[in-house]
């Protein structure tokens, strides 16, 4: 009954090589996240979507990019991967469509994460 | 900007025992504390979570208390087991409707021994 899904749970590739990694979810949340988690550290936030509106992190590098084409899809583009880009990708949700203001509606769910080689 | 830190890194018990890992946070209008366990190789999962309209919370053998005037709170496991071991993140948060930008603590890794 997975709820967050994210695919490839692994993926390879190679230095400079763009690479796509996804996120879908079935509980219709209006809030996608996207999470860097390199070894033994906390995940950080690069950019989150509140339904099509794309909010981006200060810190977060221009070589990743993001498109959410619907509710349930979210895509996290590399553009050109570095060895310093090789982490677990963590996607998140949140906040259920119509749910308003509802401060119980705002805990995030996350996926099982892409665990990203860079050769 | 928010930042939250989480003592101890690292930290051993045996079967039974009361584990306890402590947060700070240093932005006053933070209002939502929740507490993550994250097994290897998997995604966070909530555990607990607190806002700042209440004092304590329990389940069953997690609890997480929240001093809002220290900028404090803090996660209890209590009757320790030994599927209790992994890695717990602490974050911070201020509600505003527009999506939930979690500030993460530096994370604990629990053991607990037989």
């Amino acid at each position: 009954d997975a709820m967050v899904i994210q695919n490839p749970r692994y993926q390879v590739t190679q230095f400079g090589k763009p690479v796509t990694l996804s996120c879908s979810q079935t509980l219709n949340h209006n809030v996608m996240y996207w999470y860097q988690q390199k070894s033994s550290q906390a995940p950080k936030l690069l950019f989150h979507y509140y339904d099509k509106d794309f909010n981006n992190e200060a810190d977060t590098p221009d070589n990743f990019q993001s498109r959410r084409p619907n509710t349930s899809f979210c895509f996290l583009d590399i553009r050109s991967p570095g060895l310093g880009d090789a982490a677990m990708y963590l996607c998140a949700t949140s906040r259920p469509l119509g749910s308003g203001t509802q401060a119980n509606t705002d805990t995030q769910y996350f996926g099982p994460g892409t665990r990203l080689t860079v050769l | 900007g928010e930042n939250v830190e989480q003592h101890p890194s690292t930290l051993s018990v045996q079967e039974g025992d009361s584990a306890v890992i402590k947060c700070t946070y240093s932005d006053s209008a933070s209002n939502y504390f929740p507490w993550y366990k994250q097994e290897l190789g998997k995604g966070p999962q909530l555990i607990i979570d607190i806002r700042s309209n209440v004092g304590e919370k329990k389940d069953q053998r997690i609890a997480v208390t929240l001093n809002k005037t220290a900028k404090h709170f803090s996660l209890h496991i209590t009757e320790t087991q030994p599927e209790d071991s992994a890695v717990y993140f602490c974050a911070a948060s201020m509600l505003t409707g527009g999506g939930n930008k979690l500030t993460f603590g530096t994370g604990t890794q629990l053991k607990v021994e037989l």
